[in-house]
């Protein structure tokens, strides 16, 4: 079983408000994903990070901003939600070696904005 | 076009049915092959992962390459109840870690 960590699993706020979702690891991987999926849809890479103080944009474009000071630590952040903000993040690691497929996920974190 | 094609279903077996899941992709440098499994409002588990073609057997699960036709499946025999869930495929060329993902398909199986 992966030992990824998200936390809210479920969040409701309101317009406007800023918003962290944690994410932690601690298998000690270099890799750090974070994919947005909407009910039925496939997922899609929103930031990746490579290793500490790295970070990239996926390829779905996205307001959110992330951050790795830690390798085990992987938070996003949302300066002030929308409802288009609305949908399922997934955090997922995986390691530096070609086995890299091996990607795990966290549970989730279920954002709605109101 | 998407990169990666998959029919969303769902497929409704009976128990003890072989299904059959697949997808087709257009992108001809993808090396690297998954089937995830994502059970409702959780995040998706890595079931199965092939290189290049050919055949890779798992329990009761297989997974299928056709480069030539871009094409990979996934078949399960004896399906269970259990097995209700949706399943993704993922692909990525090599040296790449970023995966491409299926819509998923989602697959009933009632007792």
């Amino acid at each position: 079983e992966a030992d990824i960590y998200q936390t809210p699993r479920y969040l409701v706020i309101g317009t406007g408000k800023k918003i962290t979702l944690e994410c932690s690891q601690t298998m000690g991987h270099d890799k750090m994903y974070w994919y947005q999926q909407d009910p039925g849809m496939e997922l899609h890479l929103i930031h990746y990070s490579y290793g500490v103080n790295s970070t990239e944009k996926g390829d779905l474009s996205s307001e959110s901003t992330v951050s790795r000071i830690r390798t085990e630590h992987f938070p996003l952040t949302l300066e002030s939600a929308r409802p288009s903000h609305t949908s399922q993040y997934l955090c997922a690691s995986s390691d530096q070696g070609d086995s890299g497929n091996t990607i795990y996920f966290g549970e989730g974190s279920w954002l709605t904005v109101v | 076009q998407k990169e990666v094609e998959q029919d969303p279903g769902p497929l409704s077996v009976p128990e003890g049915a072989i299904v059959s899941l697949n997808c087709t992709y257009s992108n001809s440098a993808f090396q690297y092959f998954m089937w995830y499994r994502q059970y409702s409002r959780k995040g998706p588990e890595l079931l199965m992962y092939t290189y290049s073609s050919g055949n890779k057997e798992d329990g009761r699960f297989t997974a299928q390459v056709d480069k030539s036709s871009k094409y990979i499946s996934l078949f399960i025999r004896d399906s269970q109840p259990s097995d209700s869930a949706t399943y993704l495929c993922a692909m990525r060329n090599t040296g790449f870690q970023k995966l491409v993902f299926g819509t998923g398909t989602r697959l009933l199986v009632s007792p």
